[in-house]
């Protein structure tokens, strides 16, 4: 069964701090993945995805992940937070036994002091 | 952004009356999908339909139904609404229901029922 997992439901950085929001998985399968955003009041945006043709993904907004199959993981990074990134953030995985369908994660709200 | 437009944004409505809420999309993708969204549960798939005319259920179909006569719209209905449904809905497209093939979300509607 697919499964994704974020390892912490709140995380706070400071303004040109390194933010890192964790997820692993767990798939019979090798999955696709993705990483969303959702700010108040608005639908969930794509900020990158995962599809086995490269394990470092470049998203937009200076967001990257890397796919590390040995620890099952897919963190997503940004080397300098700005108070726009504030926000709830969402690891989704597929698989090929799902067609299609989307596992979420629990989120990860981060917020970003001045 | 994708061309997903949501109606209405925000309803109140009584327990016991039905509901509709429409999704209408201007990308002419195949796959269109409703998921409720609640603290504490994430996303959930009500339904989803791959097609004109064809539609499945999700994960918490209850009390739901869906109807999907044009490409561009997908309409989700509450019978006879409960106050366990309220919730912030949300519609997604996809152009393929393959396991690396992202959804693009709406703006989600908020429903309140009292």
């Amino acid at each position: 069964a697919q499964s994704v997992t974020q390892l912490d439901s709140h995380v706070s950085v400071s303004e040109g701090t390194p933010v890192l929001l964790r997820c692993n998985y767990s798939s019979s399968y090798s999955p696709s993945l993705f990483w969303y955003v959702q700010h108040p009041n608005k639908g969930l945006q794509l900020l990158l995805k995962y599809t086995s043709a490269a394990t470092l993904v470049k998203g937009i907004n200076g967001f990257e992940a890397e796919f590390k199959k040995s620890e099952t993981s897919f963190h997503l990074t940004k080397p300098s937070a700005h108070m726009s990134d504030a926000a709830e953030y969402f690891c989704v995985g597929t698989s090929l036994t799902s067609y299609g369908k989307l596992t979420f994660g629990q989120g990860t709200i981060l917020t970003v002091h001045p | 952004d994708a061309g997903i437009t949501q109606s209405p944004r925000h309803k109140v409505t009584e327990t016991g009356t039905p509901v509709t809420l429409r999704c209408h999309q201007t990308e002419n993708h195949r796959y269109m999908y409703w998921y409720r969204q609640d603290p504490g549960h994430g996303l959930r798939l009500i339904h989803y339909s791959y097609g004109v005319k064809d539609t499945d259920k999700g994960e918490v179909s209850d009390g739901y139904s869906v109807s999907r006569s044009k490409t561009e719209d997908f309409l989700l209905t509450l019978e006879s609404a409960t106050s366990s449904q309220t919730s912030v809905y949300f519609c997604a497209i996809s152009d393929q229901d393959g396991d690396n093939q992202p959804q693009h979300f709406g703006d989600g509607t908020r429903l309140s029922i009292l």
